[in-house]
């Protein structure tokens, strides 16, 4: 049973476009959140995080969004550019420091 | 800061065959945790250390499978006998957990291929 869910396995967006990438989760214990990027042949590499007690993170052209009653967060990118195409990874943090990864949404970013 | 460092990038074994995967966390770092990636379950958490004991494996997959960590600047997954049903790409990632919510850092992954 997954516990952080991504239903959409990709996206297509145009360069200079938002990017929205969405996320559910099922436990309502989880505190803190994590938004991964992985590029083919690499490892997960962290983008951005929010704390339970916030509902906005803001990096640049980064945003994480989270919605605690609806239990779902998203990934805003704007502007989205090539370099941003590649597979997104959320997670959340469990009591124990370890990481739930959903399965990923793969952003292509055209130009 | 070389990052977290896996062996061999890639491996290619046959059925039955003893697997050992290797991994260097960052220096300083106090966790350590397996990943596993497949197309069919995404990214599955299979042990953690905390100071170089061991904290969960229960996803660790069946007894095939066997992880240590001698020491804070080394841990290997080992899978005897391996079965093609093992194929995937293997993450070593660490942390600081005396850093509050510090992320995860992950090696480049070893590919493992059971034919």
């Amino acid at each position: 049973d997954q516990q952080v869910k991504q239903n959409s396995p990709s996206l297509s967006v145009q360069e200079g476009r938002i990017s929205i990438l969405n996320c559910d989760y099922t436990n309502s214990m989880f505190d803190y959140f994590l938004w991964y990027k992985k590029y083919p042949a690499e490892g997960p590499t962290f983008l951005i995080s929010i704390s339970s007690i916030k509902d906005k993170n803001e990096d640049g052209r980064f945003t994480v969004f989270l919605n605690k009653s609806a239990k779902h967060l998203s990934l805003h990118i704007v502007p989205s550019q090539p370099g941003d195409s590649a597979v997104y990874f959320c997670a959340a943090s469990g009591s124990q420091g370890n990481l739930i990864f959903g399965k990923g949404t793969k952003l292509s970013v055209k130009p | 800061d070389a990052g977290v460092i896996q062996s061999p990038r890639h491996e290619v074994t046959e059925m039955g065959q003893e697997v050992t995967l290797r991994c260097k966390p960052i220096s300083g770092h106090n966790s350590l945790f397996w990943y596993r990636q497949t197309m069919m379950r995404g990214l599955e958490l299979l042990i953690y250390f905390n100071n170089n004991v061991p904290i969960d494996d229960s996803g660790m997959p069946e007894d095939r499978f066997s992880a240590k960590m001698p020491n804070a600047s080394f841990s290997t997954l080992k899978i005897q006998p391996s079965e093609p049903r093992d194929s995937a790409v293997y993450f070593c990632a660490s942390s600081n957990r005396g850093t509050y919510n510090s992320p995860l850092h992950f090696g480049n992954g070893t590919r493992l291929t059971v034919t």
